[in-house]
């Protein structure tokens, strides 16, 4: 059974980069579609997709409004992929949530079947 | 900019029927859009409820359901239980982008 954790600061100085790292259990994160994604929600607004990884082909895919400071990397030897939001502000204070982008069930895609927990950040002096 | 529309709030009666639907600000929402469906309660992890349109994994509850209605992608509650007072969350894939926008939510209230 896949699982997923984020770990990484809590506190972010204003203008300086948001670093969190998602930890892949149970099964490798080369394996099936190899795409995983990070998602943040601010308190009390609704979940915005950030950007994602797609390991086996070394390529990302990033929200237009994020793109300018988001990078989104893996390491395979440590089944671990990893978020940097660079320059944040305020704006950026968030639950920030990795994701399992998807799996093909037969011909129809689901997406974001597993979740981490989810991990508080904060943008504060 | 693409946005991904949904009613912000609906209320719904226990027993009662209620349809929460999702709309593009690029046109009519197909298939090929993939649409997926959410549930988030409070302090929760979201959690997927409805892929590709309309197939259920395997712990979504029987009595929800999804389509496409009128150009929207749609989701349908029947005999609304208490528990599923939630916001949910469609989910839409923009292909020629390759990325991922949500909807806004919709807050259901079931009273």
């Amino acid at each position: 059974q896949v699982q997923l954790q984020e770990s990484g600061p809590g506190l972010v100085m204003p203008s300086q980069t948001l670093s969190l790292t998602c930890t892949v259990s149970g099964g490798s994160i080369s394996s099936g579609s190899s795409y995983w994604s990070w998602i943040r929600q601010p308190a009390g607004k609704g979940l915005e997709w950030i950007g994602r990884i797609f390991i086996t082909g070394s390529t990302n895919n990033y929200n237009p409004s994020l793109k300018s400071r988001v990078t989104i990397s893996a390491d395979t030897s440590k089944n671990q992929f990893s978020l940097k939001l660079s320059s944040v502000t305020a704006a950026d204070t968030a639950v920030y949530y990795c994701a399992r982008d998807h799996v093909w069930v037969g011909e129809s895609l689901a997406a974001f079947d597993i979740w981490g927990q989810g991990r508080m950040v904060t943008v504060s002096s | 900019q693409t946005v991904v529309t949904q009613e912000p709030s609906l209320t719904v009666s226990p027993g009662g029927t209620v349809t929460l639907t999702c709309a593009s600000s690029t046109g009519a929402v197909t298939s090929g859009y993939y649409p997926n469906w959410f549930q988030q309660k409070p302090g929760q992890v979201a959690r997927a409820l409805i892929y590709s349109t309309s197939n259920k994994h395997s712990w979504t509850p029987a009595r929800f359901s999804g389509s496409l209605l009128g150009g929207k992608a749609a989701l349908t509650l029947s005999g609304v239980q208490p528990e599923d007072e939630a916001e949910y969350y469609c989910l839409l894939f923009f292909g020629d982008a390759q990325r991922w926008v949500f909807g806004g939510g919709t807050k259901l209230t079931v009273l």
